[in-house]
């Protein structure tokens, strides 16, 4: 089964804390992105990276960190210095259907909450 | 600053009727256009994507694109008490990587 997988689904943290969570995709696709969702609002893109080694910042990059070493594997890293981390966590990754028509799709997402 | 557009809703239509979700953006330069439709507690999940002005159609649902007017629409027909959802319509530039999302539409569908 081709997909996009995120672990854990529920993740509580203490203040102060780092959390890692895990995206992994093994659908080929060059390019994945975290998104946060807030309650009611739309998606918001913190870290996207379009090949191994390499990554970008979104909108709201501060507080977050990530690593692409694989070409399967990116993971997100919420750190102490995230005001704010309570909120839905999504993964996503690109692939090409043909010249110029590229969808992109999401992981089940990480609910990640902070005590 | 691109923008998209959506109204937030609910838009609560009848079982078996029309649903229309609308969606305006502001990128001239989008090239791709897609919907999501996102239950409530889960990740968004693609359901259309239209590239070329005009119609396109996949079972019950139709996409309207409209790259003169900057407008996207998304008609499901025959509207059944699953499709309440949220709508993200989420246009893309050419050459960009990255899709901006509209806030969504959220729909009800009443029996």
């Amino acid at each position: 089964d081709g997909g996009i997988t995120q672990s854990p689904k529920y993740l509580f943290r203490k203040e102060g804390q780092n959390v890692t969570l895990s995206c992994e995709q093994n659908l080929n696709h060059d390019a994945m992105y975290w998104y946060r969702q807030d309650p009611g609002q739309g998606l918001r893109l913190i870290y996207y990276s379009q090949i191994v080694n390499d990554f970008q910042k979104g909108d709201i990059a501060e507080g977050y960190s990530v690593s692409r070493e694989k070409k399967e594997s990116f993971p997100l890293t919420v750190t102490s210095a995230q005001k704010n981390p309570t909120a839905f966590y999504l993964c996503a990754s690109m692939g090409m259907l043909a010249a110029g028509h590229n969808e992109q799709f999401f992981g089940p997402g990480t609910r990640l909450t902070v005590l | 600053q691109k923008e998209v557009e959506q109204n937030s809703g609910p838009l609560s239509v009848p079982e078996g009727a029309i649903a229309s979700l609308n969606c305006t953006y502001s990128d001239r330069g989008s090239q791709s256009f897609f919907w999501y439709r996102q239950y409530s507690g889960k990740s968004p999940e693609l359901i259309m994507s239209i590239y070329s002005n005009g119609d396109k159609e996949d079972g019950r649902f139709t996409a309207q694109l409209n790259k003169a007017s900057q407008y996207v629409s998304l008609l499901i027909r025959d509207s059944q008490p699953s499709d309440s959802a949220t709508y993200l319509c989420a246009p893309r530039g050419g050459g960009s990587y990255i899709p901006t999302f509209g806030r969504g539409t959220s729909l009800i569908v009443h029996p």
